[in-house]
C-alpha cells in the first residue's frame, strides 16, 4: 500500500508480558518516529529514526522500551515486562527527509491493552 | 521547553458554517507548523502546512493563518460538513534540525447538520 502500515492492530496481553510492535513506513521515507497516544491525549514522541544515524531515543519513557529498524525500512518497537501504565494507541509515522520541513504521514496505529 | 496548545478542547458547528481551530506555541523559533486531523480508531491525517515566512496558506477548503507576533496559529475550514467530525491537532519540530513533533492536546469538532 501507499500508506505507513501499522501491525497488530490490537493487541490484548497480561501484565508482565513482552509486546512486539511493528511498522512498515511509506516506501523510500527516510525518517521514521514512534509516538504514543493515550486515552484523550496528544501524541507523546517516543523515539525517531533518520538513515543511518544513530536514533534518538530520548522520548523512551523506561529501558522496558527498546526499538529497532532494520535495513533502514521496517521498524520494531519492543516494550519487554508489559504493565497497566503501558495502555495506549501506538502510532508510526515517516516521512520523506529527516529535517523538520517535511510532514509526518502517520499509520492508524497499535491498540495495546495490559490487562 | 516547547509546548503547543490549543485554545478550546471542543468546538461544535452548524452544517455549512465555517469553523475556526486555534492554537498558541511557545518557542519563537518554531519555523514548521502541521495541522492534523485524527478520526476516532484512525491514526492522524495531515492537512496542511505552514512555513514561518508565510502568515496564510490555503488548500481545499481549509486556510491556516500564522502569527508570529503573538505565536499563534489557526485552522479555517470552509462549509464544514460532518465529515469534517474529528480531533483536530497543531504540531510543530523541536528545532529547525530534528523531526519529532510536539502536539497539542487536540479539539474535537462536532459538525450538526
Amino acid at each position: 500500500g501507499a500508506g505507513v502500515s501499522q501491525s497488530p492492530s490490537n493487541k490484548v496481553t497480561e501484565k508482565g508480558k513482552d509486546v512486539e510492535l511493528r511498522c512498515d513506513p511509506i516506501s523510500g521515507h527516510t525518517a521514521l518516529y514512534w509516538y504514543r497516544q493515550s486515552l484523550g491525549q496528544g501524541l507523546e514522541f517516543l523515539i525517531y529514526f533518520q538513515g543511518n544515524s544513530a536514533p534518538d531515543k530520548s522520548g523512551l519513557p523506561s529501558d522496558r522500551f527498546s526499538a529497532e529498524r532494520t535495513g533502514g525500512s521496517v521498524s520494531t518497537l519492543t516494550i519487554q515486562r508489559t504493565q497497566q501504565e503501558d495502555s495506549a494507541v501506538y502510532l508510526c509515522a515517516s516521512s520523506s527527509q529527516g529535517s523538520s520541513n517535511q510532514p509526518q504521514h502517520f499509520g492508524d496505529g497499535t491498540r495495546l491493552s495490559i490487562l | 521547553g516547547e509546548s503547543v496548545g490549543l485554545h478550546l478542547p471542543t468546538l461544535s458547528v452548524q452544517e455549512g458554517d465555517n469553523s475556526i481551530i486555534n492554537c498558541a506555541y511557545s518557542n519563537s523559533a518554531s519555523d514548521y507548523f502541521i495541522w492534523y486531523k485524527q478520526e476516532s480508531g484512525k491514526g492522524p491525517q495531515f492537512i496542511i502546512d505552514i512555513r514561518s515566512n508565510m502568515d496564510k496558506r490555503q488548500g481545499q477548503r481549509v486556510t491556516v493563518l500564522l502569527n508570529k507576533t503573538v505565536k499563534h496559529l489557526s485552522l479555517q475550514i470552509a462549509a464544514t460538513q460532518p465529515g469534517d467530525s474529528a480531533v483536530y491537532f497543531c504540531a510543530a519540530p523541536k528545532s529547525s534540525t530534528l523531526g519529532r513533533l510536539y502536539f497539542g492536546r487536540g479539539t474535537q469538532l462536532t459538525v450538526w447538520p
